[in-house]
C-alpha cells in the first residue's frame, strides 16, 4: 500500500476484555515498530521486528501485551485483560530495514479507550 | 542507557520570527538523531535526521537542526516561523551501541501566532 495502515482507527472496550490491533506496513519494509502514545506524553517504544530475527520485546510494559508479525508483513498487537491505564494511541511504524539511519513511516494510529 | 530530553512542553513564537525547539540526548554509542512532526489528527512525519558529516542538517519545510556533540544537543530551528508550523515536534535517537529501539522525547508543542 501507499502508507502504513492501522486498524481499527478507534477501539472502545471494557476493562478485562482482550483487544487486537492490526498494522499493515509499507510493502517491502522489513522493519516494524509499535509505540504507545499516552495523552500528553511522548512515544513509548513497545516492540521491534526486523525480518526473521527475534523481535526486541524490551518495551512491552507487562505480560498482558504481546505482538506477532506473520509472514514478515502484517503485525498484530494483542492486549489481554485490558486495564484503564492501557488507554492510549497505539502507533505502528515501518522502515525499509533495520539500519539505524532509516526513516520510520508512521500509521495514523489506533485510539484505544478502556472503560 | 539511551534517553532524550525536550525541556520545553510548549514554545510560543510570532509568525516571521525565528524558532528553536530544544533537544538533548544521551547514548552509549554513536547517535542517529531524528526530528518528527505530528500535525493535529495526523500521524508522525519525518522532518530531518543527523547521521554523520555536517553538523547543520537541512530538512523539510525550511527546518534545520544543529548537531552539537560536546553539548549532546540537536536543536531544531527555522529562520522564519509560519502559522502552519504549529504542531507537536518530537526528537528521537537511535544508538548503535544500544540495540535497535528508537527513543522519543516527550514532545514540544509549537504555537505560532499570526
Amino acid at each position: 500500500g501507499a502508507g502504513v495502515s492501522q486498524s481499527p482507527s478507534n477501539k472502545v472496550t471494557e476493562k478485562g476484555k482482550d483487544v487486537e490491533l492490526r498494522c499493515d506496513p509499507i510493502s517491502g519494509h522489513t522493519a516494524l515498530y509499535w509505540y504507545r502514545q499516552s495523552l500528553g506524553q511522548g512515544l513509548e517504544f513497545l516492540i521491534y521486528f526486523q525480518g526473521n530475527s527475534a523481535p526486541d520485546k524490551s518495551g512491552l510494559p507487562s505480560d498482558r501485551f504481546s505482538a506477532e508479525r506473520t509472514g514478515g508483513s502484517v503485525s498484530t498487537l494483542t492486549i489481554q485483560r485490558t486495564q484503564q491505564e492501557d488507554s492510549a494511541v497505539y502507533l505502528c511504524a515501518s522502515s525499509l530495514d533495520g539500519r539505524w539511519e532509516n526513516i520510520q513511516y508512521f500509521g495514523a494510529g489506533t485510539r484505544l479507550s478502556v472503560l | 542507557a539511551q534517553s532524550v530530553a525536550q525541556p520545553e512542553d510548549q514554545v510560543n513564537v510570532a509568525e516571521g520570527n525565528p524558532l528553536t525547539v530544544k533537544c538533548t540526548y544521551s547514548v552509549s554509542g554513536n547517535p542517529y538523531l531524528f526530528w518528527y512532526v505530528q500535525y493535529p489528527n495526523r500521524g508522525l512525519q519525518f522532518l530531518l535526521k543527523y547521521i554523520t558529516g555536517d553538523n547543520l542538517v537541512k530538512g523539510s519545510y525550511g527546518f534545520e537542526a544543529e548537531f552539537n556533540k560536546s553539548q549532546t544537543s540537536f536543536h531544531l530551528k527555522k529562520p522564519s516561523a509560519l502559522v502552519s508550523d504549529s504542531a507537536l515536534y518530537f526528537c528521537a535517537v537511535r544508538d548503535d551501541g544500544g540495540g535497535f529501539k528508537t527513543i522519543f522525547g516527550a514532545g514540544t508543542r509549537l504555537f505560532v501566532k499570526a
